[in-house]
């Protein structure tokens, strides 16, 4: 049975620092990897997804990886702004059209 | 265009009673999915429907859960006999079908939220 882990589970850190957000799965096989954002009391919106065969993808300050080899995945965020305080959430699909699985998420809070 | 939509965002109902949420998923998506989040839980899957079948109920945690998708599009969510314990955020999100740069990427809804007295 997969599982995701997430860490670390809280994050503080001071505005303009670079920062890494750690997943790791138990199954290799994995279809692709997907990175959210959820803001409190909000329903999830989608970063980046990484499909099984690709190593990274980058969106604007965002760069995610995949190991998929070890079970691992990192999201760094540069330049961290206070606007970036959210609930971090890592899943993973096995295949085609089948449930993501969840990390329980880390998050994160960026001080002004 | 319009994202996936969920109501009622919120239900506050009394234990015992039945209760229904909807979900409209991307127009054209033909992938289905619930998932619940409670406190301390994370996300955990419920039902996947695939048009209107649903080839994957083993997240549903007890015969009081059903669920059913019509039109190949809204899909609808009940549960019977509410208990304390179904209290969470149920969210949908719905997926296109599988073809040309198809990487089942699923798009989240913004949750209804489930209060159970």
């Amino acid at each position: 049975k997969q599982e995701v882990t997430q860490i670390p589970a809280a994050l503080s850190v001071p505005e303009g620092e670079n920062l890494v957000l750690n997943c790791s799965f138990t199954d290799s096989a994995i279809y692709n990897l997907q990175w959210f954002r959820q803001d409190p009391g909000k329903g999830l919106t989608s970063l980046l997804l990484i499909q099984s065969s690709q190593r990274e993808q980058t969106s604007g300050r965002l760069n995610a990886s995949l190991d998929k080899s070890s079970g691992r995945s990192t999201l760094y965020i540069a330049a961290s702004q206070p606007g970036d305080s959210a609930t971090y959430l890592c899943a993973v699909s096995d295949s085609g059209n089948t449930p993501l699985v969840f990390g329980k998420g880390t998050r994160l809070s960026v001080i002004a | 265009g319009a994202g996936v939509s969920q109501s009622p965002s919120n239900k506050v109902t009394e234990k015992g009673k039945d209760v229904e949420l909807r979900c409209d998923p991307i127009s054209g998506h033909t992938a289905l999915y619930w998932y619940r989040q409670s406190l301390g839980q994370g996300l955990e899957f419920l039902i996947y429907f695939q048009g209107n079948s649903a080839p994957d109920k083993s997240g549903l945690p007890s015969d009081r859960f059903s669920a059913e998708r019509t039109g190949g599009s809204v899909s609808t969510l009940t549960i019977q006999r509410t208990q304390q314990e179904d209290s969470a955020v149920y969210l949908c999100a719905s997926s296109p079908s599988p073809g040309q740069d198809y990487y089942n990427e699923q798009f989240f809804g913004p949750g209804t939220r489930l209060t159970v007295l």
